[in-house]
């Protein structure tokens, strides 16, 4: 199993422009989970879904931000136009249940300038 | 709304003491889970604690979650480098598939 695979591992892009994160959960796993990760504000849940259907957004900081979930095998977090205060690391993550703990990927370093 | 707590935030030792973080809940768990972050890399799931007063061990490693179920703490005895890094604990939001992480403890080792 290659795990839960991010793409890209690395992201610089100027202010205003579409930044589109990838994620690949393990084949499986029924939950998807998107999270930034920044020194000040730790860990921060933005979506989840459930059998690919969005759960939970009240995490999306605004509406810059939008996920999809087309199909069981992949995951795109969208941010238009990005900001300098979107820098940060973007990971996903994906569970059978969430009695098993979730499995991380990689993440993805965006870096807004 | 539901709070996980950790402390301490940081934490520096000289390599072979110990080192305990604790993790604490503002409502009762169903499980606690602990992750732990290596630098520049990503959470990876440690452990899940299920019962009242359960205490597991990995190693040097030894988790225990409260009799209330509202805390936990995890214990490293004689810390090795390769201990460095941010643990987390993690515990489901009710009637959620989701896990509520706490902000972490950061663990440096002075070798």
């Amino acid at each position: 199993d290659a795990g839960v695979i991010q793409s890209p591992r690395h992201e610089v892009t100027e202010m205003g422009q579409e930044v589109t994160l990838r994620c690949k959960p393990i084949s499986g796993h029924n939950s998807l989970f998107w999270y930034r990760q920044t020194m000040m504000r730790g860990l921060e849940l933005l979506i989840y879904f459930n059998n690919n259907v969005p759960i939970d957004d009240s995490g999306m900081p605004e509406d810059r931000f939008s996920a999809k979930m087309p199909n069981a095998s992949f995951s795109t977090l969208k941010i238009q136009p990005s900001e300098p205060r979107d820098s940060a690391v973007y990971f996903c993550a994906s569970s059978y249940t969430i009695v098993y703990g979730y499995t991380f990927g990689s993440g993805t370093r965006l870096t807004v300038v | 709304g539901q709070q996980v707590m950790q402390i301490p935030q940081y934490q520096h030792v000289q390599e072979g003491e110990d080192f305990t973080t604790y993790c604490n809940s503002s409502t009762t768990l169903s499980n606690i889970q602990w992750y732990k972050q290596r630098p520049g890399g990503h959470p990876v799931f440690l452990i899940q604690l299920v019962k009242s007063g359960e205490v597991k061990k990995q190693k040097r490693l030894t988790f225990q979650f409260g009799e209330a179920k509202k805390n936990s703490s995890l214990h490293i005895t004689a810390t090795q480098t390769t201990d460095v890094g941010t643990y987390f604990c993690a515990g489901p939001l009710q009637g959620a598939q989701k896990l509520v992480f706490g902000q972490g403890t950061r663990l440096t080792i002075n070798p």
